[in-house]
C-alpha cells in the first residue's frame, strides 16, 4: 500500500546551525506534500506544503524541496532556534486521497 | 481558536466499556478524518469520510465505528473490541479532492484505559 518513510527518528543541533529532515513516498500519483510541526501536547500544525508541480518552496527559514522522479521530499529549516523543537511529520496526497503520514522527526535545538 | 473542535481533553475508560470521542468544524469541509497517535508511530489513520453519510476504514479501523449524519460532525467510538485503546486521538478535516487540501487539526483527546 502507500507509504511515507521519513529520516532521522530523531535530530538535534546546536542553536543557528541547519536542520535537514527527509522523506520518500511510494505513490508516484501523491501530489501534495505538506510539512506539519507538532509541539508536545499540542495539534500539528501546517508549516510549509509543496505541490507536485514545483521544486522548492521557501519561507523565511524553512524550505521544501521535491524531486517526483526519486519520489523524496525534504525539509530544511536554517538558523535554528530552541522554539523549533518539536515532533516534524511529513506527508503526502493524491487527489481525492487521503494524507499519509511519516512516523514523524523529533527535532532538539540546543541553545 | 480554530474551526475544529474536539471532546474532551482527557477520557478514563474502564476496560469493557465504548466511549465517544466528539469532533466538530465549523470550516465548512467535506473531509474529516480520525488518527490515532502513539509514541515512536506517527499518525495512523482509523476512520475518514468525504461526505456526509458516507465513511470508509483507514489503516487500523479495528475495534472502533464512526458516523457521519452532520457535514460539521464526526464522532469516534472506541469499543470494548479495541484492544489497546490508550493513545493520543486527532481529529482532522480538508477540502475534498483539488489543490488546496491542508488538513486542520483539532486539539486532540487523550484516552486511557484504567
Amino acid at each position: 500500500g502507500e507509504n511515507v518513510e521519513q529520516h532521522p527518528s530523531t535530530l538535534s543541533v546546536q542553536e543557528g546551525d541547519s536542520a535537514v529532515i527527509k522523506c520518500t513516498y511510494s505513490d508516484s500519483a501523491s501530489n501534495y506534500f505538506p510539512w506539519y510541526k507538532q509541539e508536545l501536547g499540542k495539534r500539528p500544525q501546517l508549516i510549509i506544503d509543496i505541490r507536485s508541480n514545483v521544486g522548492e518552496k521557501k519561507d523565511q527559514r524553512i524550505a521544501v524541496t521535491l524531486n517526483k522522479t526519486a519520489k523524496h521530499f525534504s525539509l530544511h529549516i536554517t538558523e535554528t532556534q530552541p522554539e523549533d523543537s518539536a515532533v516534524y511529520f511529513c506527508a503526502a496526497k493524491r487527489s481525492q486521497g487521503n494524507l499519509i503520514f511519516g512516523k514523524g522527526t523529533k527535532l532538539s535545538v540546543k541553545p | 481558536d480554530g474551526g475544529i473542535t474536539q471532546s474532551p481533553k482527557y477520557l478514563f475508560r474502564k476496560e469493557g466499556q465504548n466511549v465517544t470521542l466528539s469532533c466538530e468544524q465549523n470550516l465548512n469541509h467535506d473531509a474529516m478524518y480520525w488518527y490515532r497517535q502513539d509514541p515512536g508511530q506517527g499518525l495512523r489513520l482509523i476512520y475518514y469520510s468525504q461526505i456526509v453519510n458516507d465513511f470508509q476504514k483507514g489503516d487500523i479501523a479495528e475495534g472502533y465505528s464512526v458516523s457521519r449524519e452532520k457535514k460539521e460532525s464526526f464522532p469516534l467510538t472506541v469499543t470494548s473490541a479495541q484492544k489497546n485503546p490508550t493513545a493520543f486521538y486527532l481529529c482532522a478535516s480538508s477540502t475534498r479532492g483539488g489543490l488546496d487540501t491542508e488538513a486542520f487539526f483539532g486539539q486532540g483527546t487523550r484516552l486511557t484505559v484504567v
